[in-house]
């Protein structure tokens, strides 16, 4: 069975640029959470998408979008980038079936803004 | 804001040896508990899932949850240089019916010396 697939996994943006990340998650799996992981801060939740909607949000500025396709795949894009938005930005399914909660992430999408 | 504390380390302990990793949680409806290892350069992959008070034993690892302490932990016997990653503990509190959304500690950055 095939793992999350995110896409790219690493790319170069200078400030004012922006990105758009893909995450294809688990087969059968209908949510996607999107986290950002930077040494200093660590891992904190960006959003999460269920049924092509987004089910909560975390405390990133409006910058930070995201969306999920029918096919459970699904996009997160950042406009004007600044240079602290240097980070690995993982992509996790689940199954979503009952209050397990339980994640599995990506390789993940290594930006680099210069 | 809800918390997820560990110790930063780093914790060395000899092959062969226990392993003993602890965390602390702020929020009294944490309703699932996570453990995740993360090798460098790699991204977090689940080892433990605990749902209730006790201990919760696969393999060479055990976790241990007190919700009354709003205590986790993770043992791992018999300690292998294999383990030597980066632990990161994450607990759910299925804010709106989210599955996503995890609360991630900064994570115990292990080492086992042969």
């Amino acid at each position: 069975k095939a793992g999350v697939t995110q896409t790219p996994r690493y790319l170069i943006k200078t400030r004012g640029q922006q990105v758009t990340l893909s995450c294809s998650p688990i087969s059968g799996h209908r949510s996607v959470s999107w986290y950002q992981q930077t040494p200093g801060q660590g891992l904190q939740f960006l959003f999460e998408y269920f049924s092509e909607t987004q089910r909560n949000k975390g405390n990133f500025p409006g910058r930070f979008s995201g969306r999920q396709f029918s096919n459970s795949r699904s996009e997160m894009n950042v406009s004007t980038l600044e240079l602290g938005d240097s980070a690995l930005y993982l992509c996790a399914s689940s199954l979503s079936v009952g209050n397990t909660g339980e994640l599995f992430f990506g390789e993940g999408s290594r930006l680099t803004v210069l | 804001q809800k918390e997820v504390e560990q110790n930063s380390g780093p914790l060395s302990v000899p092959e062969g040896a226990i392993a003993s990793l602890n965390c602390t949680y702020s929020d009294r409806g944490s309703q699932s508990f996570f453990w995740y290892r993360q090798y460098s350069g790699k991204s977090p992959e689940l080892i433990m899932s605990i749902y209730s008070n006790g201990d919760k034993e696969d393999g060479r690892f055990t976790a241990q949850l007190n919700k009354a302490s709003q205590y986790v932990s993770l043992l791992i016997r018999d300690s292998q240089p294999s383990d030597s990653a980066t632990y990161l503990c994450a607990v759910n509190d299925f804010r709106g019916g989210s599955q996503g959304n995890l609360i991630f500690g900064k994570g115990t950055k292990l080492s086992v010396k042969p």
